[in-house]
């Protein structure tokens, strides 16, 4: 069984349109995060959630939107897509709290805008 | 706010070798994780080897093994007996103990290994 997944794992769409990647989580974690990564690699957290409620909240435009409808769940909405938006999107989920545990990232949605 | 920094984009080491990644970081924090992720071609993101700054003890995890030098602010990754499958990227990272999880990473290391 996937631990985490992301569907889907590839997305080509045109500039202007609006999208939505979707992740899940089966392993009953509290906290689930969306990392972005760049086309030079570059790893950058945009948001976390805990228990369905927003905890961090990076510098990011608010064309981006994300959806947690319950703890195994988080969606990430994009609007008005821009070229800028194209890179790897990575969810991850960890039981959350201070401890040193271990995030588990799903397979990554690989944006393409046109 | 935190930084890490791989100081070396791309790393080339010989089936069985040893190879050694560098990471630094810069905080205030007194307690604090440091990770090494690994992504193969095939981009997932795998955990290699963790460390609690607290601990002086380096960690080890079966071929992996980490030089925590916290005076330093230095965390380096050594492979040892280096196979094709570790073939990746490399990503060394922080996560403040305060911080929901929230990791910082660095640009990367590419690590080739050649038969």
């Amino acid at each position: 069984d996937t631990a985490v997944s992301q569907t889907p794992k590839y997305l080509v769409t045109q500039m202007g349109n609006d999208k939505s990647i979707k992740c899940e989580q089966n392993l009953g974690h509290d906290t689930m995060y969306w990392y972005k990564q760049d086309s030079k690699k570059f790893l950058k957290i945009m948001f976390s959630y805990n228990n369905k409620e927003l905890i961090i909240n990076e510098t990011v435009p608010n064309r981006f939107s994300p959806k947690s409808p319950d703890k195994a769940h988080l969606n990430l909405h994009i609007n008005s897509l821009e070229l800028g938006d194209s890179a790897v999107y990575f969810c991850a989920s960890s039981p959350g709290g201070a401890s040193i545990h271990e995030q588990f990232f799903g397979p990554g949605t690989r944006l393409t805008v046109l | 706010a935190q930084t890490v920094t791989q100081s070396q984009p791309e790393m080339s080491v010989q089936e069985a070798e040893t190879v050694t990644l560098s990471c630094t970081y810069d905080t205030s924090e007194s307690n604090y994780y440091l990770f090494w992720y690994k992504q193969p071609p095939s981009r997932q993101m795998i955990l290699v080897i963790r460390q609690e700054a607290y601990k002086q003890q380096n960690a080890t995890e079966n071929r992996f093994s980490v030089n925590f030098q916290k005076a330093a602010k230095s965390f380096s990754l050594k492979i040892s007996d280096s196979q094709l499958g570790d073939t990746a990227m490399y990503f060394c990272a922080f996560r403040a103990t305060d911080s929901w999880g929230k990791l910082q990473f660095g640009a990367g290391t590419q690590v080739v290994v050649t038969p």
